[in-house]
């Protein structure tokens, strides 16, 4: 039982243009999402997250857009850069502070 | 910023040895620490959540016999994989958080365990 999913196993996208990476929930619970970014044998960073009680969040050139009715949120890289190339996991939570991660989804941000 | 390490970073084992990993908050407080594991291109799965000073609380269809935490204290939690197979091959990553389980988490660098 999946309550957290990333559709999108990898996703390509040129230097300078916009990274969309998507993430669907289903326990109506969560209230409070993540993105963490992870490169290879390392532990996950914290990116930038969003309350329940928000639509939007924005951090330099992320941004986290939240649609409760759809349980689907999004995270938007503008410009996208080589060293943002990584697997970004989305994740959310309830009042017990777990985490539950999707999948992830593999960035390849070209020069 | 608040850092976690994880020791060893990497561990390759025979069959039927028990492994430690050790979790260190370094310059804060964690209450809660909790471990997950990642198995190739899959989710980070969490494992268990641990207390400070109290027993860990598993989550379903982990066995807490063979994945033995400790959290003495509340900079340390330690993992260990008892009687280690070949399928509890994985990487293992700690998480801390500073005051209450629903405070940021932050991630440890992971240790990748191999039992041959």
């Amino acid at each position: 039982d999946q309550q957290v999913k990333q559709n999108s196993p990898s996703l390509s996208v040129q230097e300078g243009r916009i990274s969309i990476l998507n993430c669907d929930y289903t326990n109506s619970m969560f209230d409070y999402f993540l993105w963490y970014k992870k490169y290879p044998a390392e532990g996950p960073t914290f990116l930038i997250s969003i309350s329940s009680i928000k639509d939007k969040n924005e951090d330099g050139r992320f941004t986290v857009f939240l649609n409760k009715s759809a349980k689907h949120l999004s995270l938007h890289i503008v410009p996208s850069q080589p060293g943002d190339s990584a697997v970004y996991f989305c994740a959310a939570s309830s009042n017990t502070g777990k985490l539950i991660f999707g999948q992830g989804t593999t960035l390849q941000v070209k020069p | 910023g608040a850092v976690v390490s994880q020791h060893p970073s990497r561990v390759i084992c025979k069959s039927g040895t028990s492994v430690k990993i050790e979790c260190r908050s370094l310059d804060f407080q964690a209450t809660t620490m909790f471990w997950y594991r990642q198995f190739p291109k899959q989710s980070l799965m969490l494992m268990a959540t641990s207390n400070e000073g109290s027993k860990a609380t598993y989550e379903q269809g982990v066995e807490k016999d063979k994945f033995l935490i400790n959290h003495a204290s509340l900079t340390l939690s330690t993992l260990t994989v008892t009687s280690a197979h070949p399928e509890d091959s994985s990487f293992y990553i700690c998480s801390a958080s500073l005051q209450r389980a629903e405070d940021t988490q932050y991630f440890g660098p992971g240790t990748r365990l191999t039992v041959l």
